[in-house]
């Protein structure tokens, strides 16, 4: 069973291009999480989908940043005219159903954005 | 706001030491998890701890969450180099949506 997979592990952008961040969840995961790890720091939560739906995106920046998790295909995470302060590494998260208990995320390797 | 804080940022400790690192947090949750960080990797899965009282240990690291002090713990016994990593907690608070809130983060160094 393949673990959660991201692609690309690097991008590299100027400044006012478009970053696409792709994330495949796990075999029978329908939960997926993207977080944002600025150098140095810790993980900041961003959006919550499931399939075909945003369930929390508290932790979205209001302009230029858009997630989808359609029914076919991967989750994808869109930063629209990137700015130096996008410069990140963001990683996704997949977990299955929910039940009473908690499930644990399981991480991907992330992708390291660099905008130039 | 769900604050969580982990202490101390930085840790260096001499192997063959024992040392503990908390993660404190302001609401009240009973999700708590620990990772581990490697230098330019992902997230490791180290403990999920779900109750009052949990304790689970493996190999040389042991955690342990009391929900009413709001406080878990990571004990490293007989440190080793192979743990230098960065330790993150990060606790969720809602059934049905689990979304992480994370700690700073501890930088530990092992020194032979």
């Amino acid at each position: 069973n393949a673990g959660v997979m991201q692609n690309p592990r690097h991008l590299v952008r100027r400044r006012g291009q478009e970053a696409r961040l792709r994330c495949s969840p796990m075999k029978g995961h329908s939960h997926v999480y993207w977080y944002r790890q600025l150098p140095e720091e810790g993980l900041k939560f961003m959006v919550y989908l499931q399939k075909e739906n945003i369930i929390d995106e508290s932790g979205m920046p209001k302009e230029r940043f858009s997630a989808e998790f359609p029914k076919e295909g991967p989750s994808i995470l869109r930063i629209q005219q990137v700015v130096r302060g996008d410069s990140a590494a963001y990683f996704c998260a997949s977990s299955p159903r929910v039940r009473q208990t908690s499930y644990e995320q399981y991480f991907g390797p992330g992708t390291r954005l660099t905008v130039t | 706001e769900l604050k969580v804080e982990q202490n101390p940022l930085f840790l260096s400790m001499q192997e063959g030491k024992n040392y503990t690192i908390y993660c404190n947090y302001s609401t009240t949750s009973d999700r708590l998890y620990w990772y581990r960080q490697d230098p330019g990797k992902s997230l490791e899965s180290l403990f999920v701890l779900l109750s009052n009282g949990a304790v689970k240990q493996e190999g040389r690291l042991m955690a342990s969450l009391d929900t009413k002090a709001r406080l878990s713990t990571l004990h490293i016994t007989a440190a080793v180099h192979d743990l230098s990593a960065t330790y993150f907690c990060a606790v969720a608070t809602n059934f049905g949506n689990e979304k992480l809130t994370f700690g700073t983060g501890t930088r530990l160094t092992i020194i032979p």
